[in-house]
């Protein structure tokens, strides 16, 4: 089966760094994503890997390794809006997105 | 822009009644998806579309239906309703072309099945 692992909670400080981590095993792979929601909100798009290796945006990055079915999504200079839950989805070899249950981030001042 | 609109918001049902979801973009985009979110799991297909006319199944299509007569609108049905469909309903859309397509998703629809 098809299957895509991250935590369930983390908790930061302000300021700090956070990277949340997401293993796959999917059929084929054409690409991962990070999307993230707020309570009560809709997914938002964050960062699209499909090469190995990282991709920044701002303080967001986003790393992938094709061969070990994993991904990070490095937070810096926390904010607290962004205390938000990070979804990781992966497109499979029939162009479907799996999804994760998603990472719930909590910023504490 | 409005992006993606979907109605209603909120909708409390009793087990059996039926109701229509409304969903609504004015991006242009030619794919069009409806996702249920339940806690703990992640999103899922219920249905999608991938052009005016046409519609196929996802992940969880049982006791949904939908139609995509217009290229801008996409309805999701539930014709009797069950307690195990309470959920939060997201429709979303894309291009469609070749390369990473992005998601634009709707505010979500809260609904519970009573």
């Amino acid at each position: 089966g098809q299957n895509i692992d991250q935590p369930t909670e983390m908790t930061a400080t302000e300021g700090a760094i956070v990277q949340i981590n997401c293993t796959y095993q999917t059929s084929g792979f054409n690409g991962l994503f990070w999307y993230q929601q707020h309570a009560g909100e809709a997914p938002t798009f964050l960062s699209y890997n499909v090469l190995d290796g990282l991709e920044e945006k701002g303080r967001f990055s986003s790393f992938l390794s094709r061969s070990k079915g994993y991904s990070y999504l490095l937070l810096k200079e926390l904010q607290m809006k962004d205390s938000a839950s990070y979804l990781c989805a992966v497109e499979d070899s029939n162009y479907q997105l799996i999804w994760g249950a998603g990472t719930k981030l909590i910023i504490k001042p | 822009n409005a992006g993606v609109t979907q109605t209603p918001k909120f909708r409390v049902l009793k087990t059996g009644q039926s109701m229509t979801l409304l969903c609504a973009q004015d991006m242009n985009h030619e794919y069009m998806y409806w996702y249920r979110q339940d806690p703990g799991m992640g999103l899922r297909l219920i249905h999608y579309s991938v052009g005016e006319g046409t519609t196929a199944k996802g992940e969880v299509p049982d006791g949904y239906n939908v139609s995509r007569l217009k290229k801008q609108n996409f309805l999701l049905g539930l014709e009797s309703a069950a307690p195990s469909q309470t959920s939060v309903y997201f429709c979303a859309s894309d291009r469609g072309d070749s390369g990473a397509n992005v998601l634009t998703f709707g505010a979500g629809s809260r609904l519970t099945v009573l």
